[in-house]
């Protein structure tokens, strides 16, 4: 079975451009997670998705949005972007929401802003 | 608040030591689970093991080990006879019940030299 997908690999994008960050969960999982991980740092939470509703949100300002489809997978949005949203964005699923969940990882899409 | 200290920002051994990360973490719920996660050069990061708050046995998986004392708050990851293979960062994670959240710690680099 394919694991977590992630589109693109890599990016690179200027200050005050917009982004769009793809992920399809493994089949038959319904929960989404988003994280950003700054180089040398562990994964900061952005957004959690469960049947298409958001169940969660991280410290991270409007300019990042995210949504999940009818068949699951999800989209995260990021607007004017700064040069600090520079790192590498990793998409999580899930059978179900809770923690007694085992979250699968993505690769993840490395984001450069210039 | 929730925290996840990895104290341990880098250990290196030689092939065939053992060793040991450290993970301490806090927490006010009593319902909660805890996670490790390898994450190797390519980026993803891979499943390790996950343990919930009631659950305090140590489990054992080949050359790996968790033991899980709530009396400290820690939850500590041993590789014995560590193999090249083994060098990568590793993350030690907290969620709550009721949550997909993961909250990292900020990784513990492992560099197994031949």
């Amino acid at each position: 079975d394919a694991g977590v997908t992630q589109s693109p690999t890599h990016l690179i994008k200027t200050r005050g451009q917009h982004v769009t960050l793809r992920c399809s969960p493994i089949s038959g999982h319904k929960s989404v997670s988003w994280y950003q991980q700054v180089l040398g740092q562990g994964p900061q939470f952005i957004f959690q998705y469960y049947e298409k509703e958001e169940r969660g949100r991280g410290n991270f300002p409007d300019r990042f949005s995210a949504r999940q489809f009818p068949n699951y997978s999800s989209e995260l949005n990021v607007n004017a972007l700064l040069l600090g949203d520079s790192a590498l964005y990793l998409c999580a699923s899930s059978l179900g929401s809770g923690g007694h969940n085992e979250q699968f990882f993505g690769p993840g899409t490395r984001l450069t802003v210039l | 608040a929730q925290k996840v200290t990895q104290a341990q920002t880098e250990i290196s051994v030689v092939e065939k030591e053992d060793v040991t990360l450290d993970c301490v973490y806090e927490t006010r719920d009593t319902t909660y689970y805890l996670f490790w996660y390898k994450q190797p050069p390519s980026g993803e990061l891979v499943f390790l093991i996950r343990r919930n708050s009631f659950d305090e046995q140590n489990e054992i998986s080949g050359r790996y080990s968790w033991n899980f004392q709530k009396s400290t708050s820690s939850f500590n990851f041993t590789i014995t006879a560590s193999q090249v293979v083994d060098s990568a960062v590793y993350f030690c994670a907290l969620s709550e019940y009721n949550t997909d959240k993961l909250i990292f710690g900020t990784g513990t680099r492992l560099q197994v030299f031949p």
